[in-house]
């Protein structure tokens, strides 16, 4: 059984491009949730998305876009990039909407300069 | 909103020394909660979690009650080992059927030397 993979590990951007980052969920699970983790920080809920749709969205600006696709593989799109935006993005596939079985990839580490 | 506050760190302890991390929530509903443990490099993994008051979930020696008169779920470990050595994060999911996604606290660095 593979677990959830991101790609790729890390990434150096410029302040205002735009970035895609890549997740794999684990075989079986429909429904990719997307956190934001900054340095010292909790990671913080972006959106989620169930049966390609988008099921829930946390208190991010709307340059904060995604995509699941029908093998529910996902993608985070973020436009216009910020200093502020340099953080670990963390995906996490479940079975259904419900979290209580959740599991998360390495993440993708994001700079932004 | 809802949110979850964890004890400060970095928490220092010697090879089997009693472990508490204190984990206090707010939620407007009857929340699942969670201690998930992150290791240097890695993504978070799920450590236990309790989804209805006074549920005890456990997991490698790590234990937490779901205290919903305290609003608490203090993460014990009755002997840690150096290999516990990690960031340990208090989590809470609403009963919304998860779009709000896990509210997260801040995290502990917990250190555990030999």
């Amino acid at each position: 059984e593979t677990g959830v993979t991101q790609s790729p590990t890390h990434l150096i951007k410029t302040r205002g491009q735009q970035v895609t980052l890549r997740c794999s969920s684990q075989s079986g699970h429909n429904t990719v949730s997307w956190y934001q983790q900054a340095l010292g920080q909790g990671p913080q809920f972006i959106f989620q998305y169930y049966r390609e749709e988008e099921n829930g969205r946390g208190n991010f600006p709307p340059r904060f876009s995604g995509l699941q696709f029908p093998n529910y593989s996902s993608e985070l799109n973020v436009n216009a990039l910020e200093l502020d935006d340099s953080a670990l993005y963390l995906c996490a596939s479940s079975l259904g909407v419900r979290l209580s079985e959740q599991y998360f990839g390495p993440g993708t580490r994001l700079t932004v300069t | 909103g809802d949110s979850v506050t964890q004890m400060e760190g970095p928490v220092t302890l010697s090879e089997e020394a009693f472990l508490t991390i204190n984990c206090t929530y707010t939620a407007t509903g009857y929340p699942s909660l969670f201690w998930y443990v992150q290791y240097p490099g890695e993504g978070l993994q799920l450590l236990l979690k309790a989804t209805k008051a006074d549920d005890k979930g456990s997991n490698k020696g790590f234990e937490a009650t779901y205290r919903k008169e305290t609003t608490s779920f203090h993460l014990e470990k009755g002997s840690v080992q150096v290999s516990d050595s990690a960031v340990y994060f208090c989590a809470l999911s609403d009963q919304r059927g998860g779009a709000d996604g896990l509210t997260f606290g801040k995290g502990t660095h917990l250190i555990i030397q030999p």
